[in-house]
């Protein structure tokens, strides 16, 4: 079946460093991917989305490119704030019929001032 | 994107008892679905609710623990029935069209003594 991985946490980094939570995917066909951010309390909010091949999504300065060849999905940010702790959560969903998501464990990030 | 509300936003609960969560949307959707989270872990679909139909549940659910309604297209409820402590957790609501992106709700958090 469908699985998503992701890079285990926490994730420590000091303010305006560079960020990179590892994402892979296995799955039959092409599916739409997904990056999901939970702040501390709250519930999910859509960060950033592709749905094909090449395709990057962007985001508050987030970017993931949809990469077929190596089934990865990326999250990246160049400087980040500490008001960019939270858990992030990517996610696949196949591109056929009524289907659901499938969600990667979640990887905290915790940015220090 | 959709408004999504959840009540209560968080309940303490004695062992034995039920709570039934709501779940509403500021639009019509085709799908609604319930997630449970448990503590530092991922999300796990428990099952899918669409308008007219009985809900589909997931592997490792079932309707008499996990009581759906669907009554209309912009409102479900989930019940947690006679409830442990191990069904402490976040449920969260979400919503979507058939191959569209997924919105969330806030969540509840449940806490079972």
């Amino acid at each position: 079946g469908d699985s998503v991985t992701q890079m285990e946490g926490p994730v420590t980094l000091s303010e305006e460093a560079f960020l990179t939570i590892n994402c892979t995917y296995t799955a039959t066909g092409y599916p739409s991917l997904f990056w999901y951010v939970q702040y501390p309390g709250e519930g999910l909010q859509l960060l950033l989305k592709a749905t094909k091949a090449d395709d990057k999504g962007s985001n508050k300065g987030f970017e993931a490119t949809y990469r077929k060849e190596t089934t990865s999905f990326h999250l990246e940010k160049g400087s980040v704030q500490v008001s960019d702790s939270a858990v992030y959560f990517c996610a696949l969903r196949p591109n056929s019929g009524y289907s659901t998501l499938t969600f990667g464990k979640g990887t905290m990030l915790l940015v220090s001032p | 994107s959709a408004v999504i509300s959840q009540k209560p936003s968080r309940d303490i609960c004695q062992r034995g008892t039920s709570l039934t969560i709501q779940c509403q949307v500021d639009s019509q959707v085709t799908m609604m679905f319930w997630y449970r989270q448990q503590p530092g872990q991922s999300l796990t679909l428990i099952a899918t609710a669409n308008q007219g139909s009985e809900a589909t549940y997931e592997s490792g659910f079932v309707i008499d623990k996990f009581p759906i309604s669907r009554p209309n297209l912009t409102f479900s409820t989930l019940t947690v029935s006679n409830m442990s402590p191990e069904d402490s957790s976040i449920y969260l609501c979400s919503v979507g069209e058939p191959q569209e992106t997924q919105y969330f709700g806030p969540g509840t958090r449940l806490l079972v003594l």
